[in-house]
């Protein structure tokens, strides 16, 4: 899998936008850009997954680049129940075993 | 629809006790995996099942944990003896497919050995 890069930790403000940057400079051709969301005392929820140019749901939007070296996870207009942990899954499928590998993600603090 | 829950929500056990943990998936869920997540670290895979057998337990940190799925549906993880690096969370997620990027978490039990 594919290794990923992203912030730490994000602060914002209600009603801002916010965009989370998950770089992936060895992506190969086959893999999927997935973003799972993780709010304090729960699991982790599958939010968006992408394989180029922009995805969006209810939930967010996924910009992916041309070179898809890196990607960008963007909330509109944050809300303090937005306040969770963001990570960035780069690879072609978890396979058979299912196995996601997380890495730290990103802490978005929500503030009012 | 009931999502995945798991059993204790909080587990507070001394060293060298036994615990066991329980999940149950999202009816219908033939794939069912447990993640941990132990102080400071990231979201570990420990294993999956598919039904009632263990498709990769890779991920099994030693012969303490033993997991189970008998007649394919909920799941146990049993930790004996529990030593102090065992606390943490421990996730269960279950899916409909096998290889799913989409895997359904419950909220979680968090294990704290003493």
């Amino acid at each position: 899998l594919a290794k990923t890069t992203q912030p730490i930790s994000m602060d914002s403000y209600e009603g801002q936008e916010v965009n989370i940057t998950c770089s992936h400079n060895n992506i190969a051709t086959n893999d999927y850009i997935t973003w799972y969301q993780q709010f304090p005392s729960q699991g982790p929820r599958f939010i968006i997954q992408g394989y180029k140019t922009k995805v969006t749901n209810e939930v967010a939007s996924l910009f992916i680049p041309a070179d898809r070296k890196s990607s960008t996870l963007s909330l509109p207009r944050v809300s303090l129940s937005d306040t969770a942990v963001y990570y960035c899954l780069v690879g072609d499928g978890p396979g058979n075993t299912g196995k996601l590998i997380f890495g730290q993600g990103t802490t978005l603090q929500v503030k009012p | 629809e009931a999502g995945v829950t798991q059993f204790p929500s909080h587990s507070v056990i001394e060293k060298g006790q036994t615990v066991t943990l329980r999940c149950d998936p999202i009816s219908g869920h033939d794939n069912l995996y447990w993640y941990r997540r132990v102080m400071g670290k990231e979201i570990k895979f420990l294993l999956h099942f598919v039904k009632e057998s263990k498709q990769d337990e890779s991920g099994m940190p030693n012969n303490r944990f033993l997991a189970e799925r008998t007649g394919g549906t909920y799941s146990t993880l049993k930790v004996q003896p529990a030593e102090l690096e065992d606390s943490g969370v421990y996730f269960c997620a279950s899916s409909q497919a096998a290889g799913a990027w989409e895997q359904y978490f419950g909220p979680g039990t968090r294990l704290t050995v003493t």
